[in-house]
């Protein structure tokens, strides 16, 4: 069975700096996606960034980018520039490619509480 | 299109009443997913619809009864809950595809508050 660990409970940042969480997995599988999705006040869980096992180069959208170490199964969320409407809860989560069962659950870590001050 | 919709936003509920929580989309989505959420916790997952047919059920108590009508929309039907159901219960949705990963797309949620 696949794990997840984020052991940054919370985390706070002034705005415009660069915040790094963290992000472990365990696995047997060798293809996968890795995803950050962030869930501010207002609950809506919002998909940040993916990023696929099989490929090397990190995923970055805009200010959002990842470290992805395949060998270290880690996966840690930089965010640069950081601003006040980032602050909400960051999950990391994994999936299995493909269809069936398995492809379908999505395993989340326990969630980092990211605070963004003025 | 891009968003999953879930009605209501709130809810509160005594432990004898029906009710039931309604997720609409139309991306042409064909998984439909139920997760329920605690404060300051992550989605656990309950169920899965693929093609309208339920996929997982992970071991949820009867009180819950999903139903898929059709592909864009999903139910959670609610009876006889305790108060520890409390809780936000996401509707999230994902194309089925054969390779590649299947992207959930989460709506707001319906807060749920059982008296």
């Amino acid at each position: 069975a696949q794990t997840v660990t984020q052991s940054q409970p919370e985390m706070s940042v002034q705005e415009a700096e660069t915040v790094t969480l963290s992000c472990t997995y365990d696995t047997s599988e060798n293809n996968y996606y890795l995803f950050w999705y962030k869930q501010p006040p207002s609950r809506q869980m919002i998909l940040v960034i993916r990023q696929e096992a099989y490929k090397q180069q990190n995923a970055t959208e805009n200010r959002f980018s990842v470290n992805f170490q395949k060998a270290a199964k880690s996966f840690s969320l930089k965010i640069s520039d950081s601003q006040l409407g980032d602050t909400a809860m960051y999950f990391c989560a994994f999936m299995k490619p493909g269809k069936g069962k398995g492809a379908q659950k999505l395993v989340f870590g326990q969630g980092t509480r990211l605070t963004i001050n003025p | 299109d891009t968003e999953v919709t879930q009605t209501p936003k709130h809810l509160v509920m005594g432990m004898t009443n029906k009710k039931s929580l309604k997720c609409e989309q139309h991306m042409g989505h064909r998984a439909m997913y139920w997760y329920k959420q605690k404060a300051k916790k992550p989605p656990e997952l309950m169920f899965v619809y693929s093609y309208e047919k339920l996929s997982i059920n992970e071991s949820v108590p009867s009180r819950f009864s999903p139903e898929c009508p059709n592909s864009s929309l999903l139910n959670l039907h609610l009876h006889a809950l305790q108060p520890e159901d409390s809780a936000l219960y996401l509707c999230a949705s994902s194309q089925e595809r054969i390779s590649g990963a299947n992207v959930l797309t989460f709506g707001a949620g319906s807060r749920l508050t059982v008296l």
